[in-house]
């Protein structure tokens, strides 16, 4: 079946540096694309979304690029903080999200060093 | 008020017992969720109400019972578990508003079954 896929389980990184998180999609007729980031024991915390007639979209040190091309969505921050350490998951869905069916990808669990 | 309240924060049960999970939004939300996810696993769809109304039900097993008692009040009946389905259950609320419709998540029950 379609699903959402990662790149890349786990990153560590230095503080300050920039992350760079990858997801691959396979569902083309996805249009809407979340980013969320689970701390240990929290649940996920939405950080930026992206619609398929974008292809960038910048909030305070995100950055979320899609490329319908190949059908990646990348997630970057900024100056990464040992704070951001935790695991983030890509979420797709369909008619902008108003179907409720919201996939999420593996995750990918970011380690920032101090 | 921006947030998801769950209770309990910890539950143990036994395969014979009844107990249920609750979850709150005053956000005037209009469409809440169940999610279930395993350790180190995303989040898994399991229901969606959609204006107070069962809209989807990902083929879960019948021990599992949603209830929406009204737009800010979702409860999950739990009935005859399984020990595999201890995990984390999430709940979540959007607007179901076209276009773009972010999904805001509680912190979640962790439930063991014994």
């Amino acid at each position: 079946g379609e699903s959402v896929g990662l790149h890349l389980p786990t990153l560590s990184v230095q503080e300050g540096d920039n992350s760079i998180i990858n997801c691959a999609y396979s569902n083309s007729a996805s249009d809407y694309f979340i980013w969320y980031k689970q701390e240990s024991g929290k649940g996920p915390q939405f950080i930026i979304d992206i619609r398929s007639n974008m292809d960038k979209r910048q909030g305070q040190r995100v950055t979320v690029l899609l490329n319908k091309t190949v059908k990646h969505l990348s997630l970057q921050i900024a100056a990464t903080q040992p704070g951001d350490s935790a695991v983030y998951f890509c979420a797709e869905n369909m008619d902008g999200g108003s179907q409720g069916n919201l996939i999420f990808g593996k995750g990918t669990k970011l380690s920032v060093k101090p | 008020d921006t947030e998801v309240t769950q209770t309990p924060k910890h539950l143990v049960m036994g395969m014979t017992n009844k107990k249920s999970l609750k979850c709150e939004q005053h956000m005037g939300h209009r469409a809440m969720y169940w999610y279930k996810q395993k350790a180190k696993k995303p989040p898994e769809l399991m229901f969606v109400y959609s204006y107070e109304k069962l809209s989807i039900n990902e083929s879960v097993p019948s021990r599992f019972s949603p209830e929406c008692p009204n737009s800010s009040l979702l409860n999950l009946h739990l009935h005859a578990l399984q020990p595999e389905d201890s995990a984390l259950y999430l709940c979540a609320s959007s607007q179901r508003r076209p276009g773009n419709d972010e999904q805001y998540f509680g912190p979640g029950t962790r439930l063991t079954v014994t």
